[in-house]
């Protein structure tokens, strides 16, 4: 069975700051897809950022970034010039692209705290 | 990105009764949506796997006669938690797959916002 671990129960960075959030997991699979999602207070899943594994280039979406390291089996997210509204607790997540009724598996999460 | 809703938001029941939560997908048809309980402070507890017109899928060690799971179109599941207790308090989240291609956006679930339950 496949795992996810964030190895950090909690960061902080100040704002305008970069900051970046472990993920390792662990899996036998060669075709899979990793999610970062975040997790505000409001308590709604937002998806934050998506990598699939058969592409090389790391995903960006605007502030947010991610390093992908195949072998390694590591996901790190990166967030640029960080914001009050990043404060949340970030979830990475590990899916098979084998079916589509395969679920998200999540790792316990990671708690962000933006200082102002 | 796709829309998933959740009804209610929030609900407050006495013990012995049943409270039934609904999840729709607004803007695309879901054919498998997912049920999680979620702890304070903690991870997403996957409770089962829902495929429309079909039983749901249950994790280990939850109750399918306590949690009953219910897919009857494409844009909506519902959970029904029968006899809730006290311990059946926690918040309760729904997902859907948005339906698609294999490498594109098919591969994703989005989330509805939650329901909060108290069984007092």
């Amino acid at each position: 069975a496949q795992t996810v671990t964030q190895s950090q129960p909690e960061m902080s960075v100040q704002e305008a700051e970069t900051v970046t959030l472990s993920c390792t997991y662990d899996t036998s699979e060669s075709d899979y897809y990793l999610f970062w999602y975040k997790q505000p207070p409001s308590r709604q899943m937002i998806l934050v950022i998506r990598q699939e594994a058969y592409k090389q280039q790391n995903a960006t979406e605007n502030r947010f970034s991610v390093n992908f390291q195949k072998a390694a089996k590591s996901f790190s997210l990166k967030i640029s010039d960080s914001q009050l509204g990043d404060a949340a607790m970030y979830f990475c997540a590990y899916r098979s692209a084998w079916s589509g009724n395969t679920p998200l598996v999540f790792g316990k999460g990671t708690r962000l705290s933006v200082i102002a | 990105g796709a829309v998933v809703s959740q009804h209610p938001s929030w609900v407050i029941c006495k013990s012995g009764t049943s409270v039934k939560i609904e999840c729709r997908s607004l803007d695309f048809q879901a054919t498998t949506m997912f049920w999680y309980r979620q702890f304070p402070k903690q991870s997403l507890m996957l409770m089962a796997t829902s495929n429309e017109g079909s039983k749901a899928t249950y994790e280990q060690g939850v109750e399918k006669d306590k949690f009953l799971i219910n897919h009857a179109s494409l844009t909506l599941s519902t959970l029904t938690v029968t006899s809730a207790h006290p311990e059946d308090s926690s918040f309760y989240i729904c997902s859907a797959r948005v339906p698609g291609l294999a490498g594109g956006p098919g591969d994703t679930q989005y989330f509805g916002p939650g329901t909060r339950l108290t069984v007092l």
